[in-house]
This record gives C-alpha cells, sequence and structure tokens, in this order.
C-alpha cells in the first residue's frame, strides 16, 4: 500500500501565477481533502471532495479551486497566487463508510517569489 | 474563531518522562478527536484518535485522555524517547468531514 502520494515535492512560482498539484489517495479510499499549512502552524481545512463533487469548503477564496476523477485522485488550483500562498498544500484521504481517519500525504511545498 | 485550542505551545522533556499536551474544544457536535505527529517537512501521521463515548484510549506508549464536560482532552507520551521529538497537533471533526486543527505542540526530548 502506497499511501496517500503528492505531486510535485516542491515548486516555486512567481506572484500571478497558475499552480496545480496533485494527489493520490490511499487505495480504498474515495474522500479527498486538502489542507494548507503555513509555517509554524496547524493545518487549514481548504476544501474536501467525494463522488468527483465539492462537499465542504474552508474559508478559501474562489482562487482556490479543485478536481477529483473517477480514479478518486484529486488536483488542487490555485490561480493569481499571492505572496501568502507560500505553504506546504497537504493532501488527506479517507473512506465515507469508514470511522473518520484521515491519512496526510507528504505534502507540496509551495514558494510564491 | 479558533475551533480548538491546544498548549502548550513547545515542551521539553528529559528521556523517559511523560509529556502531556491539552486541547480544548468549543463544538459539542465534534465526535472525532485525533493526534497527528509531524516531523519536519513530512505530512502528518496518524497517533492515535478517540471518539467521545470513551475517557480514555491507550496504544502502545501514546494515551489518550477525553473529559466530555470540560471540552477537553489530552495526550501523554509514556516513556518518551528522543525519537519522539516532534510537532504534535489535535484535531476535531464532525462526521469525519473537516478537520480543525490546534496550533501544534513542539516537544523535544533531551537524551
Amino acid at each position: 500500500d502506497a499511501g496517500v502520494t503528492q505531486s510535485p515535492t516542491h515548486l516555486i512560482k512567481t506572484r500571478g501565477q497558475q499552480v496545480t498539484l496533485r494527489c493520490s489517495p490511499k487505495s480504498g479510499h474515495d474522500t479527498v481533502s486538502w489542507y494548507q499549512q503555513a509555517l509554524g502552524q496547524g493545518p487549514q481545512f481548504i476544501f474536501q471532495y467525494y463522488e468527483e463533487e465539492e462537499r465542504q469548503r474552508g474559508n478559501f477564496p474562489d482562487r482556490f479551486s479543485g478536481h477529483q476523477f473517477p480514479n478518486y485522485s484529486s488536483e488542487l488550483n490555485v490561480n493569481a497566487l499571492l505572496l501568502g500562498d507560500s505553504a506546504l498544500y497537504l493532501c488527506a484521504s479517507s473512506w465515507r463508510g469508514g470511522a473518520g481517519e484521515q491519512f496526510f500525504g507528504p505534502g507540496t511545498r509551495l514558494t510564491v517569489l | 474563531q479558533q475551533q480548538v485550542k491546544q498548549s502548550p505551545q513547545s515542551l521539553i522533556v528529559q528521556k523517559g518522562g511523560i509529556p502531556i499536551i491539552n486541547c480544548a474544544y468549543e463544538n459539542t457536535a465534534f465526535d472525532y478527536f485525533p493526534w497527528y505527529q509531524q516531523f519536519p517537512g513530512k505530512g502528518p501521521a496518524l497517533l492515535i484518535a478517540i471518539r467521545p463515548d470513551v475517557s480514555e484510549k491507550k496504544e502502545g506508549r501514546f494515551t489518550i485522555s477525553f473529559n466530555k464536560s470540560a471540552k477537553q482532552f489530552s495526550l501523554h507520551i509514556m516513556d518518551s524517547q528522543p525519537g519522539d521529538s516532534a510537532t504534535y497537533f489535535c484535531a476535531a471533526s464532525k462526521y469525519g468531514n473537516q478537520f480543525y486543527f490546534g496550533t501544534g505542540t513542539s516537544l523535544t526530548v533531551i537524551p
């Protein structure tokens, strides 16, 4: 079992650019959640996808969007990047019919210059 | 409003000591309370979790104590080791949906 995988590991962008981050959930999981973790802070919930639809959304602007594919993998897109978007972006997967556990991937470190 | 408040911000203990990290929550609808361990540059790893129908849960050297009436829960690490040095996060969720995380506790275990 490969666990949750994310790509790329690191990414450097400039202000105003757009970025796409990718996540493959743990085998058997059907739900993907995305979190933003600023340095020295706890993860902040961005949104959750299940059955290819956004089911819940945290307090993030529309510049943050996502997608879930039929194989349960997911993408996070961020448009018009700001310096403040620099963070570790974490993907977590879970099984809708499970006990609620979420398993996190290693994250993508995004730096906006 | 911070849904989950965590303390202390940092903690230093000697090897073999029992560090205790505390969290308090606001929303009584929360029904799942996990603890995560995170090493620098890595994603959080699930350590142990509890539901509000039990007051204590042990898994190996990790114990969660849960006080439903006080809306508080804590993590105890028995016989702590230098390898336990990491940042620990508590979290809470409702029906397995979005997790609300605490601000983290940086633990250092001195050999």
